[in-house]
């Protein structure tokens, strides 16, 4: 089965710990991207890899980091430094060539205790 | 900074009814404007992709336009079924310079329920 993927479905932290969310997409996507949504909310650009070890800030790109080094994965930290983490995060991932629709993978609701 | 904005927010209609869901944009130099479908607690699905070359995409009961002049597009939906209660989401592309694959700026949605 292609698709994407996302690990966990939900995710507990406690305040000031460090948390990283896994991407994996076996479409053969160069283009990877990463959401945020929050409640009544459409979805935010944290950051955005058009090729293998390469990435870009999105709007709201304070307080995480990414990493791009293997093309079927694109793992995203939320670090300490995010004032409001808790939010549903979604992956997405497309050919890259702004012809084609970003296709989504099933979200991990991270919840900040 | 491009904007994008549905209305209504909710909407709630009976079964068979067909259904207008509206999208605007403030900034028309884009490379597509794509509708999306969020059930709740779920990823999205992609509905319907217009290029910005183009007026309409059809699939099935849907049909989206778009009108880049003015800045808007509707999602139409015919028949509604209570199968369709979800939540509607409008994104645009928006063109940079340096081309390549940029984020989606999305709107809020609209959260529609059919009623049976």
């Amino acid at each position: 089965d292609g698709g994407i993927t996302q690990s966990p479905k939900y995710l507990f932290r406690k305040e000031g710990q460090n948390v990283t969310l896994s991407c994996e997409q076996n479409l053969n996507h160069d283009a990877m991207y990463w959401y945020r949504q929050d409640p009544g909310q459409g979805l935010r650009l944290i950051y955005y890899s058009q090729i293998v070890n390469d990435f870009q800030k999105g709007d709201i790109a304070e307080g995480y980091s990414v990493s791009r080094e293997k093309k079927e994965s694109f793992p995203l930290t939320v670090t300490s430094a995010q004032k409001n983490p808790t939010a549903f995060y979604l992956c997405a991932s497309s050919i890259g060539d702004n012809t084609d629709t970003q296709y989504f993978g099933p979200g991990t609701r991270l919840t900040v205790l | 900074k491009q904007e994008v904005t549905q209305i209504p927010a909710a909407l709630s209609v009976p079964e068979g009814e067909n259904l207008v869901l509206n999208c605007s944009f403030t900034d028309s130099a884009i490379y597509n404007l794509q509708w999306f479908r969020q059930d709740p607690g779920k990823g999205l699905t992609s509905l319907l992709l217009i290029q910005s070359s183009q007026r309409e995409q059809t699939s099935g009961r849907l049909n989206a336009s778009l009108d880049k002049s003015s800045g808007r597009s509707t999602l139409y939906i015919a028949a509604s079924q209570p199968g369709d209660s979800a939540t509607y989401l409008c994104a645009s592309l928006k063109m940079y310079s340096g081309g390549g694959a940029d984020g989606l700026t999305f709107g809020k949605g609209t959260h529609l329920i059919i009623q049976p």
